[in-house]
């Protein structure tokens, strides 16, 4: 069965903290992709990064950057200098061939709030 | 480029009735998928469209179906409403079939509440 856990299911920074958003997921295809999606107040989903199984290297974008470890099935998001305009639910999402093709699986989500 | 519409963005039922959402998706992508989310359940799929067939299903009852148009505009129904059918459902469009292994762009959503 494919699974995303994510631990955290609220977290309260001040601006300009630094924080890590986890996710783990559990799969048996070996191949797969995982993704964040961002959802701000307003309601829609924002795609924010989409990676597959066969790559674990690192990404940085701007102040956002993911950690993608396989060994410990595990894709967590950094936000670097939180900025109150960051306060959102954050979602991991996990899609795989093994299963149901174009199911794609999210966590719960965590809802980040950024304090000025 | 138009981002995912949805209409109507709120709607108001009565258990037993059923309702129809609207999605139309950015223009070129044909793959469509709508989503049901929930405090209790989260985020779950619903199902997807690509050129006018369904191409996939998640775990719901039958009484939530779909269609897509040849224009790549997206329906989906539920009928005999339930309390339980209260949620925010959310559509969203990619260029490719199996949508949920690519990039998607989401709507709105409608916020359905089922009294």
């Amino acid at each position: 069965a494919q699974k995303v856990t994510q631990a955290q299911t609220e977290i309260s920074v001040v601006e300009k903290e630094d924080v890590t958003l986890d996710c783990v997921y559990e799969t048996r295809d070996t191949t797969y992709y995982l993704f964040w999606y961002k959802q701000p107040p307003s309601g829609e989903l924002v795609f924010l990064i989409r990676r597959n199984s066969f790559d674990e290297q690192n990404e940085i974008s701007g102040r956002y950057s993911w950690n993608f470890q396989k060994s410990t099935s595990s894709f967590n998001f950094t936000i670097t200098a939180s900025q109150v305009v960051d306060s959102a639910v954050y979602f991991c999402a996990l899609w795989g061939y093994g299963g149901s093709q174009g199911n794609l699986i999210f966590g719960k989500g965590t809802k980040l709030s950024v304090k000025p | 480029k138009a981002g995912v519409t949805q209409t109507p963005r709120y709607l108001i039922k009565t258990r037993g009735q059923q309702v129809t959402l609207s999605c139309s998706p950015i223009s070129g992508h044909r793959s469509v998928s709508w989503y049901q989310q929930t405090p209790g359940q989260g985020l779950q799929f619903l199902f997807e469209y690509f050129s006018e067939t369904q191409r996939n299903k998640g775990n719901f009852p039958g009484r939530f179906s779909g269609r897509q148009f040849s224009n790549s505009r997206s329906e989906m129904n539920v009928s005999t409403l339930e309390l339980g059918d209260s949620a925010l459902y959310l559509c969203a469009s990619s260029l490719y079939s199996g949508g949920g292994a690519y990039e998607q762009y989401f709507g709105p959503g409608t916020r359905l509440t089922v009294t």
